[in-house]
């Protein structure tokens, strides 16, 4: 069955440095997301891209965020300068054609900024 | 006010039982309705999808949607201990973007033995 794929499973970093975090959507998906879940606490939207560019942002995803499809497969999250309430869960999800809004996750990247 | 509230767990029913799940929501624009399983330190998986008023089935699941009273349900029947997880109630609030989804906090449910 097809999956949204997401490396690396946890990232330690420490304040002030960039992390990139990758996700390899399902191929056939056009419609791309990232969102966040801090420990204990509910899924928050972040981003959405489409057609080589952002459709939508958060007032989460502030300057220190960037997306990114370098290539066909890949799909990046930047966070530039890492602050520790960027610590948590990233997952991204990818959607097909249509409207449905249903949304398939891939298993997270952990973030932790000591 | 939440954007999407759910009731508060835990919830914990015995094996075999009906689980009842429950979310409401503030916009009354929105068009699509999910409810999604997640395990403990895991991702978001969708169980079921509604888009029009009333019952649709899946299986062991049954979502209810009433637009009127802005409100969403998930049963379980035959509730089973892998079933033990957190589910999340997540609304589509109408806008163009389909696939942006507001979660509510989730329901942690325990199916004892």
């Amino acid at each position: 069955e097809p999956e949204v794929t997401q490396t690396p499973s946890h990232q330690v970093t420490q304040m002030g440095q960039e992390v990139i975090l990758r996700c390899v959507p399902i191929s056939n998906h056009l419609y791309f997301y990232w969102y966040r879940q801090i420990l204990g606490q509910k899924v928050e939207f972040l981003v959405s891209f489409y057609n080589n560019e952002i459709s939508e942002k958060s007032e989460i995803f502030d300057d220190q965020f960037s997306v990114e499809r370098p290539d066909g497969s890949n799909f990046t999250l930047k966070i530039r300068s890492t602050k520790l309430e960027d610590s948590a869960m990233y997952f991204c999800a990818s959607r097909g054609d249509g409207n449905t809004g249903e949304l398939f996750f891939g298993e997270g990247s952990r973030l932790t900024v000591l | 006010q939440k954007e999407v509230e759910q009731n508060s767990g835990p919830l914990s029913v015995p094996e075999g039982a009906i689980a009842s799940l429950n979310c409401t929501y503030s916009d009354r624009g929105s068009q699509s309705f999910f409810w999604y399983r997640q395990y403990s330190g895991k991702s978001p998986e969708l169980i079921m999808s509604i888009y029009s008023n009333g019952d649709k089935e899946d299986g062991r699941f049954t979502a209810q949607l009433n637009k009127a009273s802005q409100y969403v349900s998930l049963l379980i029947r035959d509730s089973q201990p892998s079933d033990s997880a957190t589910y999340l109630c997540a609304v589509n609030g109408g806008s163009t973007n389909a696939g942006k989804s507001t979660f509510g906090d989730g329901t942690t449910l325990t199916v004892k033995p």
